[in-house]
């Protein structure tokens, strides 16, 4: 069964402090990852990496691909208070017409 | 900037009774998922599009669940009878392509059902 994994499932951290969340997947046949980060509504999307297209940057986050490790990981520098939310990642694969999506990491910055 | 546009924002509902759910996608987009979202879960998919073609709703509860997208454009989504265990953030998102393509959400429908 098609799976996707994303830890932790929470991150309290210091407005400053820099954090890494990784997702991993289980899944036939991978074309894509995508990053998506959720405030109080509805996801926005962050990052899609793809075998062509391995490492993603905008600003203070980064994102790469692991397909060796079959995993994924988002960092965050300088973290600031508005950088709280959800964090989701997602997956797209042959075995699966839909996206695979993971449960979230909630990330929470204190000032 | 082309946004999903949902209605409505807030939906407050007596177990039994129907509801609906209303989106339009951006201009151009073929693809338009509905996705259901729990709290502390990530969205579940509850049907695709592609167009007016339904791809994908293997996981709609068929019995009282039901969608549209009758011109290829907007969407409905209806639930009747509502139940408890529906509550949840209804949420649509569409995109260009059903592959290898970012998805752009709308703000969603909270529904609470009591």
């Amino acid at each position: 069964e098609d799976k996707v994994v994303q830890s932790p499932l929470s991150l309290v951290v210091h407005e400053g402090d820099t954090v890494t969340l990784n997702c991993s997947y289980e899944v036939t046949n991978f074309r894509s990852l995508l990053w998506y980060k959720q405030e109080k509504k509805a996801p926005t999307f962050l990052f899609m990496l793809t075998s062509s297209g391995i490492e993603k940057k905008s600003g203070r986050l980064s994102s790469i691909l692991d397909k060796k490790e079959l995993s994924s990981i988002l960092n965050i520098t300088a973290t600031q208070t508005g950088d709280s939310a959800i964090y989701l990642c997602a997956v797209d694969a042959d075995s699966n017409y839909q996206l695979i999506w993971g449960a979230g990491t909630k990330l929470i910055i204190k000032p | 900037e082309a946004e999903v546009a949902q209605s409505p924002r807030y939906k407050i509902t007596e177990k039994s009774q129907a509801v609906a759910f209303w989106c339009d996608p951006i201009s151009g987009h073929a693809t338009l998922y509905w996705y259901r979202q729990i709290l502390g879960q990530g969205p579940e998919l509850l049907v695709q599009f592609q167009d007016e073609s339904v791809v994908d709703d293997s996981q709609l509860p068929k019995d009282r669940f039901s969608a549209e997208r009758l011109k290829g454009v907007d969407s409905t989504l209806k639930i009747q009878p509502a139940e408890l265990g529906d509550s949840a953030m209804y949420l649509c998102a569409s995109s260009l392509a059903s592959r290898n393509t970012e998805a752009f959400f709308g703000q969603g429908t909270r529904l609470t059902v009591v």
